[in-house]
């Protein structure tokens, strides 16, 4: 069965530090892969996505995140991060063949940085 | 400026009424879809529409019901059948052609209590 798992519930980190939050799905095929932010009480804005090609895709506000397909994972990162990053984060796979838009979500992980 | 609108932020329910929450989109998008959030358990599909006067059931359509009779809206009626209502919906909507079809935009939510 198609599964996105995000191990991470809830990870806390300095403001400045480096970050990696983890994504591992499980699919027939490479997916379409997504990276979504939520802060508290709004609707999910789009990080990143990795649709072919290059397998370290950049988004905005910094974060990068790099699909590895011998590891099923697609990890996003940001080298230093800022307390304005502390917000709920979504790794998500989507079908890569045919007119399913459907996505599959991960739980999330809760992300608090510490000034 | 394009966007996904969802009204009302807040909404409360009586016990064995109805309630219905508008989703409204000027992306010129195909594809429309309902999300239940619950803290811990990540976005549920309720009910999603690829094209107008079509929807689909999605994971937990129990107690919901939709309609699609114009492409730019797409309303959830929560039923007095949905015994737990409470939680936080978000609509979402996905683009026109090619790769894009599968990047799904959101809009910023609204929060249902029960009375």
């Amino acid at each position: 069965a198609q599964s996105v798992t995000q191990p991470d519930i809830h990870i806390t980190v300095s403001e400045g530090a480096s970050l990696e939050l983890r994504c591992n799905y499980s699919y027939g095929a490479t997916p379409y892969l997504f990276w979504y932010v939520q802060s508290p009480g709004q609707g999910l804005q789009l990080l990143l996505k990795y649709f072919s090609g290059d397998t370290l895709v950049q988004g905005i506000k910094g974060f990068e995140a790099e699909f590895k397909r011998s590891q099923s994972s697609f990890n996003l990162r940001k080298p230093s991060v800022h307390w304005s990053d502390a917000a709920e984060y979504f790794c998500a796979v989507g079908a890569n063949a045919g007119n399913n838009r459907k996505l599959i979500w991960g739980l999330g992980t809760s992300l608090a940085v510490n000034p | 400026d394009g966007g996904i609108t969802q009204s009302p932020k807040y909404l409360f329910r009586k016990e064995g009424q109805n309630v219905t929450l508008s989703c409204e989109q000027n992306l010129n998008h195909d594809a429309m879809y309902w999300y239940r959030q619950d803290p811990g358990q990540g976005l549920r599909l309720i009910y999603y529409s690829q094209i107008v006067n079509d929807f689909q059931k999605g994971d937990i359509a129990e107690g919901y019901s939709v309609s699609r009779e114009k492409k730019e809206s797409f309303p959830l009626t929560v039923t007095s059948a949905q015994k737990n209502p409470t939680a936080f919906y978000l609509c979402a909507s996905s683009g026109t052609g090619g790769i894009k079809k599968n990047i799904q935009y959101f809009g910023a939510g609204t929060r249902l209590s029960v009375l």
